[in-house]
């Protein structure tokens, strides 16, 4: 157990629609990742959250978007879906603080179908 | 353009086999080094990282990797394959000087164990 939660862990909609995926990361960690896995892309980082505050984008679509909450929780939302959307979601944490040679602390994903 | 390789997207072994899976990176300042491994309907869990200490890092379930500069390579090897091994495995990298902290993945390597 990593310690990260994600919820859901399986999301079956329908094309247009928007979902909301949910992250709690470990206790004390600053940092939130979104990535999304999928068999033609691999893991693709989406964005980066610390304390709060967004730190980095990566190949985010901008039907997405995310947020990191005061209690650190993080949601990322997906809107208009399409059936090119249809991937695993997982989101990381880290500390976050002084050097970066932590690695990071995946929850077990959230499984999105789009039909 | 900083990336990872991964050579081989499927590897296959014998139980009790030599496993040897690839990564090379790509960087002028050797970076630092994650290997995962992503058990089916799960996520990514550390295997082991290098952070400048020894290049040769021993990680969990037997396995290890060996950081040659020289080579740009952070290849992972086990020395006797387990049926209990059989995942996809994910070389990782985050780059010296980056204070986002995150994580570049290769596409990953498929590894199946044969009884």
């Amino acid at each position: 157990d990593s310690g990260v939660t994600q919820t859901p862990k399986h999301l079956i909609t329908a094309t247009g629609q928007r979902v909301t995926l949910r992250c709690s990361p470990r206790s004390g960690d600053l940092s939130v990742y979104w990535y999304q896995q999928s068999l033609d892309q691999g893991l693709q980082f989406l964005i980066q959250y610390y304390n709060g505050e967004e730190r980095a984008k990566g190949n985010i679509l901008e039907r997405f978007s995310a947020q990191q909450f005061p209690d650190l929780h993080s949601e990322l939302n997906l809107s208009s879906l399409e059936l090119g959307d249809s991937a695993l979601y997982f989101c990381a944490s880290t500390d976050g603080r002084g050097g970066n040679t932590g690695e990071l602390f995946f929850g077990e994903g959230s499984r999105l179908t789009v039909l | 353009a900083q990336s990872v390789t991964q050579l081989g997207s499927h590897v296959s072994v014998s139980e009790g086999a030599l496993v040897l899976l690839r990564c090379n990176y790509s960087s002028s300042v050797p970076p630092y080094l994650f290997w995962y491994v992503q058990y089916p309907n799960q996520g990514l869990q550390l295997l082991l990282k290098y952070t400048s200490a020894a290049t040769l890092v021993k990680g969990i379930n037997g396995f290890e990797a060996e950081f040659k500069k020289s080579e740009t390579s952070f290849h992972l090897t086990k020395p006797s394959a387990h049926m209990s091994d059989a995942a996809e495995y994910f070389c990782a990298v985050r780059y010296r000087g980056s204070t986002l902290g995150r994580l570049y993945f290769g596409r990953g390597t498929q590894l199946t164990v044969w009884p």
